[in-house]
């Protein structure tokens, strides 16, 4: 119930392409579902986040789509650039408490 | 304007001894977690506060105690570190959505 499960592992995308990550979560409670960047030696930073009343976000060059009846989320960056080299983390929260349930996290490497 | 620090940002220990790990946020969030981030990058939430108040303990050995002395404060104390303790330890705050994280600890147990 409680787990968000993410793929692919890792991920090589050519500069200019579209690197998409895809995440499935199971717990229908959850309302809330971020996306987080982590560069080596820091800590997670959110990146764009969206509500399950919406089917899709987007701010600049990323962009969620969430499909509410399949529980599943993905992110697409577009024109994917070296810079967004780095470690990615899908997350649902949502009850009580609020904890975020990650992902296992996509490690992303964009070649110039 | 740090918003989430965390002191210290590397901790090398031997197995047995008891450390500290020391979060402030200057954000003003009735809310903070610690989490923890293993050799795989897997990130596990450890504990939760709100306003000084425990609100979340997930399955973390006894070993592990937090301790949040106001609300811009939560510290982490560890007893008698073991091999498995070692991993990066983040803290985070929240408002009403967003978690900021800060930079990390990296606990290594030799």
């Amino acid at each position: 119930q409680q787990q968000v499960k993410q793929s692919p592992q890792s991920l090589i995308v050519q500069k200019g392409g579209i690197s998409i990550i895809n995440c499935a979560y199971e717990n229908t409670a959850f309302d809330y579902f971020p996306w987080y960047q982590q560069f080596p030696g820091k800590g997670p930073a959110l990146l764009i986040a969206i509500r399950p009343d919406v089917s899709e976000k987007k701010e600049g060059r990323f962009t969620i789509s969430f499909n509410k009846s399949a529980k599943q989320f993905s992110l697409h960056i577009m024109d994917s650039q070296p810079g967004d080299s780095a470690t990615y983390f899908c997350a649902g929260t949502g009850g009580a408490t609020n904890k975020l349930i990650f992902g296992t996290g996509t490690l992303l490497a964009v070649q110039p | 304007d740090t918003a989430v620090s965390q002191t210290p940002k590397y901790l090398v220990t031997q197995m047995g001894n008891d450390k500290s790990i020391k979060c402030e946020q200057n954000l003003g969030h009735d809310t903070m977690y610690w989490y923890k981030q293993d050799s795989k990058k897997f990130l596990k939430i450890m504990f939760s506060y709100n306003n000084k108040e425990l609100i979340i303990n997930e399955t973390v050995p006894n070993r592990f105690s937090p301790k949040s002395p106001d609300k811009a404060h939560l510290n982490l104390h560890i007893n008698s570190l073991e091999l498995g303790d070692s991993a990066v330890y983040f803290c985070a705050s929240r408002d009403t959505g967003e978690q900021y994280f800060g930079p990390g600890t990296r606990l290594t147990v030799t």
